[in-house]
């Protein structure tokens, strides 16, 4: 079963910290995607990749950054996490001939305090 | 990428079939109609995609109309683990490089016994 991994489920950081989020995918995937969800605004792209070391802007990438040092994995790093982080991180992947869609993983619920 | 229109939520009968309307009057000719849906506290699930002709897996079938300006996706025989959000979502075909996809709020759907 083709899946999306992301390192925990539920992570409860301190404001100032820095924070990683992990993501790996077993489908030899070349894009991968980091959104965020909160309510009443759904899902935001924070950063994509489309390879190894590539890494775009999403619609949100303030305040985050991305690491892309192999085709499985993909990282999200909140430099300095701050209350207004708290949120539901999803992350994604596809092939760039992405006929069959994303794939998704089960989300990190991140409460920043 | 053009903008979608769905309604806010939706009930339907178990057993029923539920149709989920989606209106895109601004699509381009190069533009794909996507569907995924998102059960409580899970990442969203690919469901299906169409450009002009209609189109049918095993989950559900998505009707274009002939103008491209709205679709439906139909679920044949809901049942209450159909019960979830539904984005619709209209987007130009890969290019090559990460073509990411840009969910608006989506339709909630609730399934009723």
């Amino acid at each position: 079963d083709v899946k999306v991994t992301q390192s925990s489920r539920y992570l409860v950081k301190r404001t100032g910290e820095k924070v990683f989020l992990e993501c790996v995918q077993d489908m030899d995937h070349e894009n991968m995607f980091w959104y965020r969800q909160d309510p009443g605004l759904g899902l935001r792209l924070i950063y994509f990749s489309y390879d190894v070391k590539m890494k775009e802007k999403g619609d949100i990438p303030e305040g985050y950054s991305v690491s892309r040092e192999k085709k499985e994995r993909f990282s999200l790093i909140l430099e300095s996490a701050s209350t207004n982080q708290t949120s539901m991180y999803l992350c994604a992947s596809s092939f760039i001939a992405d006929n069959y869609g994303y794939t998704f993983g089960s989300g990190t619920r991140l409460t920043v305090v | 990428d053009a903008k979608t229109t769905q309604p806010t939520s939706m009930d339907c009968a178990e057993g029923r079939a539920a149709n989920l309307p989606c209106n895109h009057s601004t699509i381009s000719g190069n533009e794909y109609v996507y569907w995924y849906r998102q059960i409580h506290s899970q990442g969203p699930q690919y469901i299906i995609h169409g450009l002009k002709n209609n189109e049918t897996n095993e989950m559900a079938s998505l009707i274009i109309t002939e103008d491209r300006k709205s679709s439906t996706l139909i679920l044949p025989h809901a049942t209450l683990r159909d019960t979830a959000v539904y984005y619709c979502i209209v987007r130009a075909a890969n290019t090559g490089t990460a073509s990411k996809l840009t969910f608006g709020t989506g339709t909630r759907l609730q399934v009723t016994l």
